[in-house]
Order: structure tokens, then C-alpha cells, then sequence
């Protein structure tokens, strides 16, 4: 059974960081493109990032390229996302998300971890 | 970046009673069309991919069909744990993107 289990999430002031990590079991990690994706409360959904099976290949959206970096611990079956100089806009629920595919830029998302809060305020 | 319309926003139907999701996308994207269920406090879980590909578990009374620019999400007899709020999100076009959402509530 595909299992993914967030951590990391809090509340941290605006221009903080936070590392938001998710662990992995149920199937072969390296094998699988994984991400983020988050929702702000209330709202809809918003895509975030995706790392392919390597690790190699890295995409972000506009609204957090350059603040958050995105990483995999193949021997930990972990993904990770180091996300730095929060703003508001960033609180929302992060879901960490697998993909069906090895890698690529066209996903959609097969299972969905429970979700880490992360609030950004003064 | 593609955008998704959804629509009605939200549609109020009773158990038993078949549900016609809307999703317009703002240029085409093939089939390449996914479709979400969210309930209250939980996580999304896929439904539909590639416009009419059911994912595994995934009952048959829920169908997904359309091409091009308009997909539709059709749930053929609504079971209590069907309602629910329905997202549908694209993957032809980096980056990808899910449309704003339809809740199904009981009537």
C-alpha cells in the first residue's frame, strides 16, 4: 500500500524557513516522479513542485522559484522541500504528492500524502 | 498557463440522483485531463486521468469523458460518500494546473 506521510509544517514569520519533508513506502521510490502540491485554506488546489526519479530534474512554479528547493533521499525513501523566505501567501496545506511517471513535465498525481500546515504570520 | 473552468460552482443533488460535472479548459489539452475528489479534511484523491482512465479502486459509477476543451465528470447514482467537492486539472501544458472546483452537496 502506497503510503506518504508529511512532516515539517508550522508557523514561521514572514521572510522565515521551514523544511517540510515526506516519507515514502509502499513502492519503488527512485522509480517515481514526486511533489508538492498545496492549498491555501479555503481555496483551490496549486501545484508546487515536481523532482523526477533521479533527482535530477527539478520543476518549480513561478510563485515559489527561487524561495523553495526541492530534494529526494533515494536510500530514505524521503522527499523534501527547503522552502526560505516565506511569505503570506505561502500558508496553505502542502500535500506531498507521487506521480505515475519516472519524469517528464506532464503529470497528474496518483496518491496524495494527508497534508502539513504551514502558517506564515507575525 | 492553461486555465480551467468549472462549473456549476456547486450543485446540490440528492443520494441516488446523477451528477453532470463541467470542466472547460481554456485552450485544448488533448485528454490529457485528471479528476480529483476532496472531502472534508482529507487529502485529494485521483479519480480519472487522461480524460477517461479510472484510477485503481475507483468505483464505475464514476466516468470521465470529453476532448479538446470540455471534459465532463459523471457520477451515474450518487452514493452518500460521493459528496464531496470535484477538481479537474490538466497536464498538456507545463505548468500544471487545476481548475477552481465543484462541491456537491446533498439537497
Amino acid at each position: 500500500e502506497v503510503q506518504l506521510l508529511e512532516s515539517g509544517g508550522g508557523l514561521v514569520q514572514p521572510g522565515g524557513s521551514l523544511r517540510l519533508s515526506c516519507a515514502a513506502s509502499g513502492f519503488t521510490f527512485s522509480s517515481y516522479a514526486m511533489g508538492w502540491v498545496r492549498q491555501a485554506p479555503g481555496k483551490g488546489l496549486e501545484w508546487v513542485s515536481t523532482l523526477d526519479g533521479t533527482g535530477g530534474s527539478r520543476h518549480y512554479a513561478d510563485s515559489v522559484k527561487g524561495r523553495f528547493t526541492i530534494s529526494r533521499d533515494t536510500s530514505m525513501k524521503t522527499l523534501s522541500l527547503d522552502m526560505n523566505n516565506l511569505r503570506r501567501d505561502d500558508t496553505a496545506i502542502y500535500y506531498c504528492v507521487k506521480t505515475p511517471f519516472f519524469g517528464g513535465s506532464f503529470w497528474h498525481f496518483d496518491f496524495w500524502g494527508r497534508g502539513t500546515l504551514v502558517a506564515v504570520s507575525s | 498557463e492553461i486555465v480551467l473552468t468549472q462549473s456549476p460552482a456547486t450543485l446540490s443533488l440528492s443520494p441516488g440522483e446523477r451528477a453532470t460535472l463541467s470542466c472547460r479548459a481554456s485552450q485544448s489539452v488533448s485528454g490529457y485531463l485528471a479528476w480529483y475528489q476532496q472531502k472534508p479534511g482529507q487529502a485529494p484523491r485521483l479519480l480519472i486521468y487522461d480524460a477517461s482512465d479510472s484510477a485503481a479502486g475507483i468505483p464505475s459509477r464514476f466516468r470521465g469523458s470529453g476532448s479538446g476543451t470540455e471534459f465532463t465528470l459523471t457520477i451515474s447514482s450518487l452514493e452518500p460518500e460521493d459528496f464531496a467537492v470535484y477538481y479537474c486539472q490538466q497536464r498538456e501544458e507545463w505548468p500544471p494546473t487545476f481548475g477552481g472546483g465543484t462541491r456537491v452537496d446533498i439537497k
